[in-house]
């Protein structure tokens, strides 16, 4: 299976501050890769499909890159709504596989 | 607004059928484009893909439950159903049930029921 090596495991930053995170597959994936935002308590929240597709709702501080086997999610103005664990998800090949977060602390 | 909600016992003990429910609102489960999904995160843990499965009934299953797992439809009640057998403490988790948008791959999970958590305990 496809495993997915999300960076850093945890994160502490400040309102304001742009962050990003990244997702390694071992294999070359496509665009196939979906990021989601867990609070919780909460069921996840799919903030990027394709690796860079905005999803209607999401705020546009959220933006999404990479291709291939290389991925980031940036977040570009933290606010402190935005603290949470974010995953990312490949769906390029079964079975679909989750990174194993990155947990942002504002 | 497509909404998810999944039903079932919070407490199995060892041994015995972890068995689901997740009933589908605002859409047909019969509408073409969609997969059925159900997904489970082990406490304080991430997100395990578990299986889909398609308004046909064809599944795709995650392989380290594969043997112990089936996945049905209920086009009529508009509902997708899970069944585990066997079950131990490692089968403790939250399980989600959600919508896979696309095709069997290459497609996202856009929408989530909000979790039910299952204990296996004797």
């Amino acid at each position: 299976e496809i495993v997915l090596t999300q960076s850093p495991d945890f994160q502490s930053v400040t309102p304001n501050e742009k962050v990003t995170f990244t997702c390694r597959a071992s294999q070359n994936i496509g665009s196939n890769l979906h990021w989601f935002q867990q609070k919780p308590g909460q069921s996840p929240k799919l903030l990027i499909k394709f690796a860079s597709q905005s999803i209607s709702g999401v705020p546009s501080r959220f933006s999404g890159s990479g291709s291939g086997t290389d991925f980031s999610l940036t977040i570009g103005s933290l606010e402190a709504e935005d603290a949470a664990t974010y995953y990312c998800h490949q769906t390029a090949a079964l079975p679909g596989t989750f990174g194993r977060g990155t947990k942002v602390e504002i | 607004q497509v909404q998810l909600q999944e039903s079932g016992p919070g407490l199995v003990k060892p041994s015995q059928i972890l068995s689901l429910t997740c009933s589908v609102s605002g859409d047909s489960i019969s509408s073409g484009g969609y997969y059925w999904s159900w997904i489970r995160q082990h406490p304080g843990k991430g997100l395990e893909w578990i299986g889909n499965i398609y308004h046909s009934g064809s599944t795709q299953y995650t392989p380290s439950l594969k043997s112990r797992l089936t996945m049905s439809v209920d086009t009529s009640k508009n509902q997708f159903s899970l069944k585990l057998t066997s079950v131990t403490s490692a089968d403790t988790a939250v399980y989600y049930c959600a919508r896979a948008r696309g095709r069997s791959t290459s497609n996202y999970l856009d929408v989530w029921g909000q979790g039910t958590l299952v204990t296996v305990s004797s």
